[in-house]
C-alpha cells in the first residue's frame, strides 16, 4: 500500500525566514494534495499537483512535483505567524474512488 | 466556495454511548468521507459514500458505521462508543471526478471524548 513520509516533523523558524516540507510517496502520485491545518481545526486545501514537474504559488507558498512524481514540496517564503499550523499532504493514489491518503504531517511555529 | 459543517465542534460521551456525528456539505458534492485524526498516526479513513446509500469501508471501521439517505448529508455512527474512539472526526466531500484531481474539502472537525 501506499505511504507518504513528512519531514522534517517540526520546525520552528523565525519570522521572515524561508523554509520547505517535503513529501515523500512510496509508489507514484497521481495526484498530489497540500493542506494546512490549525490546532483543533479542519483542513484549508491549499494547492494540488498532478503533473511531473508541475509548480503552483499562491501568495508566498509555493508547491512543486517532481518529475518522476514520488516528491513534493512546499517553499514558504518570508514566513509570517500567520503560516504557523499543520501542513500534511495527501496523495490520490489512483483508481476510481477518489480515496486519499495522508502523511503525518509538519508542525511549523513561526516565532515574531 | 464550498461549505462543510459538521454538528459538533467538542463532544463528550461516555463508554457504550451511540454516538451520532453529522456532516452536511452544501455543493452537491458526489463523495463524502470521514476520516478520525490521531497524534503520530494522521488521519486514517473510516468510511466514505460514493453516492447516496451507498458506502464502503476505509482503513479502519471496525467500530463504526455510516449512514447516507441524502447527497448532502453523511452520518457516521458509533454504536457502543469505546474509549479509544476518543480523537478528532473530520468530515470531507468531493465532486466525485475519478482520475482528475478530485480536490477533498474539510469540515471544521468534532473533537470526540469518551470517559
Amino acid at each position: 500500500s501506499q505511504e507518504l513520509e513528512q519531514s522534517p516533523q517540526s520546525l520552528i523558524v523565525q519570522e521572515g525566514k524561508n523554509l520547505t516540507i517535503n513529501c515523500t510517496s512510496s509508489k507514484t502520485l497521481y495526484g498530489l494534495y497540500w493542506y494546512k491545518q490549525k490546532y483543533g481545526e479542519g483542513l484549508i486545501f491549499l494547492m494540488m499537483l498532478q503533473k511531473g514537474g508541475e509548480e503552483k504559488s499562491h501568495e508566498k507558498i509555493t508547491a512543486k512535483l517532481d518529475e518522476k512524481k514520488q516528491q513534493s514540496s512546499l517553499h514558504i517564503t518570508a514566513s509570517q505567524p500567520s503560516h504557523a499550523g499543520i501542513y500534511l499532504c495527501g496523495a490520490d493514489g489512483g483508481g476510481a474512488t477518489n480515496k486519499l491518503i495522508f502523511g503525518t504531517g509538519t508542525l511549523l511555529a513561526v516565532q515574531p | 466556495d464550498v461549505k462543510v459543517t459538521q454538528s459538533s465542534r467538542y463532544l463528550v460521551k461516555r463508554t457504550g454511548e451511540k454516538v451520532f456525528l453529522e456532516c452536511v456539505q452544501d455543493m452537491d458534492h458526489e463523495n463524502m468521507f470521514w476520516y478520525r485524526q490521531d497524534p503520530g498516526l494522521g488521519l486514517r479513513l473510516i468510511y466514505f459514500s460514493y453516492d447516496v446509500k451507498m458506502k464502503e469501508k476505509g482503513d479502519i471501521p471496525e467500530g463504526y458505521s455510516v449512514s447516507r439517505e441524502k447527497k448532502e448529508r453523511f452520518s457516521l455512527i458509533l454504536e457502543s462508543a469505546s474509549t479509544n474512539q476518543t480523537s478528532m472526526y473530520l468530515c470531507a466531500s468531493s465532486l466525485g471526478l475519478a482520475g482528475v484531481g478530485d480536490t477533498q474539502y474539510f469540515g471544521p472537525g468534532t473533537r470526540l471524548t469518551v470517559l
